[in-house]
């Protein structure tokens, strides 16, 4: 059973405006979230990250919003650019770090 | 750096047949990792280790072995592969016990068939 869901597969959103994207978890255990980029044909690349004793990180056009109570995390882009068009993952671990969990990804198209 | 890598690219299997997936960094992280991504799945930690001969089990590691001699190097074996197996094979490193952590570097990946 998986511990990370991500229930969008895909996601479209017109050039300048605001993606989101989101994600669940089920062990209230996890300690670190994390997000990355995948292009196709390629590794994923790290994106941003958030520990559980925060409720949101900014860096950039990219920023994390995580809710512990609802076990919910979310990823805004703003403003969308058509670069952004990829496959976005999020990640879970607990604090040592040894083992990530992976959610299925959501496939964001930025339309220009 | 030239960062994670992984060879080969592509890969074709016959049922049955065992073959090694090579993954080297030069970043000098003591973790390191293998991933398979499936569709609609997401990607799934085969095995990991945390430092030279240190080595665990992640979600998935059946059918696969991993050794881990050196702190660049963290080859994945299948030892008798199956039509299963097919799949997209990521390695990824990572530095701990720093203010990164857990912000995994990735290979470019292997693709593997086995028919």
């Amino acid at each position: 059973d998986q511990q990370v869901k991500q229930n969008s597969p895909s996601l479209s959103v017109q050039e300048g405006r605001i993606s989101i994207l989101n994600c669940d978890y089920t062990n209230s255990m996890f300690d670190y979230f994390l997000w990355y980029k995948k292009y196709p044909a390629e590794g994923p690349t790290f994106l941003i990250s958030i520990s559980s004793i925060k409720d949101k990180n900014e860096d950039g056009r990219f920023t994390v919003f995580l809710n512990k109570s609802a076990k919910h995390l979310s990823l805004h882009i703003v403003p969308s650019q058509p670069g952004d068009s990829a496959v976005y993952f999020c990640a879970a671990s607990f604090h040592n770090f040894n083992k990530f969990y992976f959610g299925s990804g959501t496939k964001l198209n930025v339309k220009p | 750096n030239a960062g994670v890598t992984q060879t080969p690219k592509f890969q074709v299997l016959k049922t049955g047949q065992s073959m090694t997936l090579q993954c080297a960094q030069d970043m000098n992280h003591e973790y390191m990792s293998w991933y398979r991504q499936d569709p609609g799945m997401g990607l799934r930690l085969i095995h990991y280790s945390v430092g030279a001969g240190i080595t665990d089990q992640g979600e998935v590691p059946n059918g696969y072995n991993v050794s881990r001699s050196t702190t660049e190097d963290f080859p994945l074996r299948l030892l008798s592969a199956a039509p299963s197996q097919t799949s997209v094979y990521f390695c990824a490193s990572t530095l701990l016990g720093t203010s990164k952590n857990g912000e995994q570097f990735f290979g470019p990946g292997t693709r593997l068939t086995v028919l």
